[in-house]
């Protein structure tokens, strides 16, 4: 099983808002990613989640907070996000987080922020 | 920094045309190859890989050679079909330091591939 499921598939807010995308793998990955990817564009990441370490590409905005509750679960928190936030948000799952190792991608969530 | 340029698209090509898809990367240090295909409204799918010079991926008819003398993992099929309609993204990934993990997947801008019957 090679599956990454995210939750939920579509997702509409306002910039008021508080909400969660979630992300579960089975497969004993110990790296998990979360990745932003806008219309026509290739996906950007975003967060490594990696024995239990976080790492953040700093150019990510505070309005997006991961947390990692346990090895096969990733959440992203959102909150007082903006329109340019809407995109689709893609979550990856690799057994080590290293280079020669492949992720599996979920089917993502499409963000739209009001 | 490290980087990928990937073949403009969109591509549009009769089925069972022959299909090549130009990708070249930069050579700071010794980076795995990816191609990813995205179908439309889905997440990425790993198409192929390779992982050292000379190697070749290969899935679906799909082939890629990892060129270390030309830095390029060009993507090639002989027959294109209808299903092959996609965006394809090269992906090189890169050992990146202390700064941000310690590794990264970067994706090229995509070609999107078109197959009419």
């Amino acid at each position: 099983d090679t599956e990454v499921t995210q939750t939920p598939k579509h997702l509409v807010m306002g910039m008021t808002n508080k909400k969660s995308l979630k992300c579960e793998q089975h497969m004993g990955h110990r790296a998990m990613y979360w990745y932003k990817q806008k219309a026509k564009k290739p996906p950007e990441l975003m967060f490594v989640y990696s024995y239990e370490k976080l790492s953040i590409n700093e150019s990510v905005p505070s309005r997006f907070s991961p947390e990692c509750p346990n090895s096969s679960l990733l959440n992203l928190h959102l909150h007082a996000l903006q329109p340019e936030d809407s995109a689709l948000y893609l979550c990856a799952s690799s057994q080590d987080p290293v280079s020669t190792d492949t992720q599996y991608f979920g089917p993502g969530t499409r963000l739209t922020v009001l | 920094g490290d980087s990928v340029t990937q073949m403009e698209g969109p591509v549009t090509l009769s089925e069972e045309a022959c299909l090549t898809i130009n990708c070249t990367y930069t050579a700071t240090g010794y980076p795995s190859l990816f191609w990813y295909v995205q179908y439309p409204g889905e997440g990425l799918q790993l198409l192929l890989k390779a992982t050292k010079a000379d190697d070749k991926g290969s899935n679906k008819g799909f082939e890629a050679t990892y060129r270390k003398e030309t830095t390029s993992f060009h993507l090639e099929k002989g027959s294109v079909q209808v299903s092959d309609s996609a965006v394809y993204f090269c992906a090189p990934h890169y050992s990146l330091g202390s700064n941000f993990g310690n590794e990264k997947l970067t994706f090229g801008t995509g070609t999107r591939l078109t197959i009419i019957p």
